[in-house]
């Protein structure tokens, strides 16, 4: 079956310092792609970065990376130099196989502090 | 910057009534989709839609639903008869055309319909 887990419902970092939201994923396809979305409180749902199955080198957009563990079926994603605008609701989603849909973890609240 | 845009914002309706949500999706994209997300629990897949026919939908996605590109533009979500399990935040999302096997395929995403339910 496939699966994203998000351990974490809530995290804080301090303002400037970096943080790592975790996402674990289960699936027995071997070409899928991982996800991450920011929902703010505003309800939009925002892509962030895009990690392929087959993609040798972590992902980076600006100051989101992406730590993908291929062995652990992990995909962290790590937001450096936080500012007060990332508080949000931040969703891991993959994508799998011959399907087009995404499947979603239940999200981690970030709220960063001043 | 391109982005979906869907409308209303928040829509009130009483249980059995019908509602369409609206959808305008990125004007160079061919796939198009609806997601849901009950308050506190994930995003759901309802359906994709592809070439004027649906391509993917959900367990979710019963007789009650129905989608439809009633011109070059709008993409909606029709619920025939609303019921109180159906509250929940409506998202559309488009995607560029990439083929079945890849997994690059990013989804953006509108601002979502609160739909309540009473």
């Amino acid at each position: 079956a496939q699966k994203i887990t998000q351990t974490q419902p809530g995290m804080f970092v301090q303002e400037k310092e970096a943080v790592t939201l975790d996402c674990t994923y289960d699936t027995s396809d071997q070409s899928y792609g991982l996800f991450w979305y920011k929902q703010p409180s505003s309800g939009e749902m925002i892509f962030l970065i895009y990690q392929g199955s087959y993609d040798e080198q972590n992902a980076t957009e600006g100051r989101y990376s992406l730590n993908f563990q291929k062995a652990r079926k992990s995909a962290n994603l790590v937001i450096s130099a936080s500012q007060l605008g990332d508080s949000a609701m931040y969703f891991c989603a993959m994508k799998a196989g011959n399907n087009r849909k995404l499947i979603w973890g239940l999200g981690t609240s970030l709220a960063v502090n001043p | 910057e391109p982005e979906v845009t869907q409308t209303p914002s928040h829509q009130v309706t009483q249980m059995g009534q019908e509602v369409i949500l609206r959808c305008v999706p990125i004007s160079n994209h061919l796939y198009f989709y609806w997601y849901r997300q009950i308050l506190g629990q994930k995003v759901e897949f309802l359906v994709s839609f592809y070439n004027n026919e649906i391509s993917e939908k959900s367990e979710i996605f019963d007789d009650q639903f129905s989608v439809e590109r009633p011109d070059g533009s709008n993409f909606t979500l029709k619920i025939r008869s609303t019921k109180l399990e159906d509250s929940a935040m409506y998202f559309c999302a488009s995607s560029v055309r990439v083929s079945l096997t890849s997994a690059k395929n990013i989804q953006y995403f509108g601002a979502g319909t609160r739909l309540s339910v009473l």
